[in-house]
């Protein structure tokens, strides 16, 4: 069975700095890995997916994420954080079969301190 | 661009009341889904569907059942509520099952059951 796990469910950073959320995923199959983000009163918006080929994924707002199968990682990152980046992010694992499923982690609320 | 929208953004519904939580999407998805998020919790799946008429429980189905009469619509019913279903509820849909494919989320519906 597929599962998720976000390292952290609350990440604290300064303007510019690096910014880094973790996830671990668990699967039997190949996977295919999401990363959303939620802003405060809204619903979750997609920030980037591995599906296959290129393990460096780039996404919306200058995020990226790199698939590592040896490590089952797939963590977010961005170089700079903006102070519009404070929000909760969500990793998800596709469920290995038709239905279209995602499992989510348990959120990551980031905080951008000026 | 896909639209997913919820019938209302907050409600405020009473012990017992049946509740209804309406989602449409515009661009011909098959597969729905509904989730309840709570704080640590993540997004946990109540139910979906891959057709008209068509539905599967997900992992928290209890107190809950849905609706799917048009592909564009589905709804989710509180046949009683209760206390501890106040909650935030996120519609969701994708084009079909296949695993690689992004769910796009409606804006949520805050519900407080006193």
């Amino acid at each position: 069975a597929q599962s998720v796990t976000q390292l952290g469910s609350h990440v604290s950073v300064s303007e510019g700095a690096l910014v880094l959320l973790r996830c671990n995923y668990s699967s039997s199959v190949p996977p295919y890995l999401f990363w959303y983000v939620q802003y405060p009163n809204q619903g979750l918006q997609l920030l980037l997916k591995y599906t296959t080929g290129a393990t460096l994924v780039k996404g919306i707002n200058g995020f990226e994420a790199e698939f590592k199968k040896s490590e089952t990682s797939f963590h977010l990152t961005k170089p700079s954080a903006h102070m519009s980046d404070a929000a909760e992010y969500f990793c998800a694992v596709s469920v290995a079969s038709n239905t279209g499923k995602l499992i989510f982690g348990q959120g990551t609320t980031l905080q951008v301190k000026p | 661009d896909v639209k997913v929208t919820q019938s209302s953004r907050y409600l405020v519904k009473r012990t017992g009341e049946k509740v209804f939580l309406e989602c449409v999407q515009d661009m011909d998805h098959e597969n729905m889904f509904w989730y309840r998020q709570d704080p640590g919790l993540g997004l946990r799946l109540i139910y979906f569907s891959y057709d008209v008429k068509m539905k599967e429980k997900g992992d928290i189905p209890e107190g809950y059942s849905v609706s799917r009469e048009k592909k564009e619509r589905f709804s989710l019913i509180l046949e009683s509520a209760s206390t501890n279903q106040t909650s935030m509820y996120l519609c969701a849909s994708s084009l079909n099952g296949r695993p690689y494919n992004e769910q796009f989320f409606g804006p949520g519906t805050r519900l407080t059951v006193l």
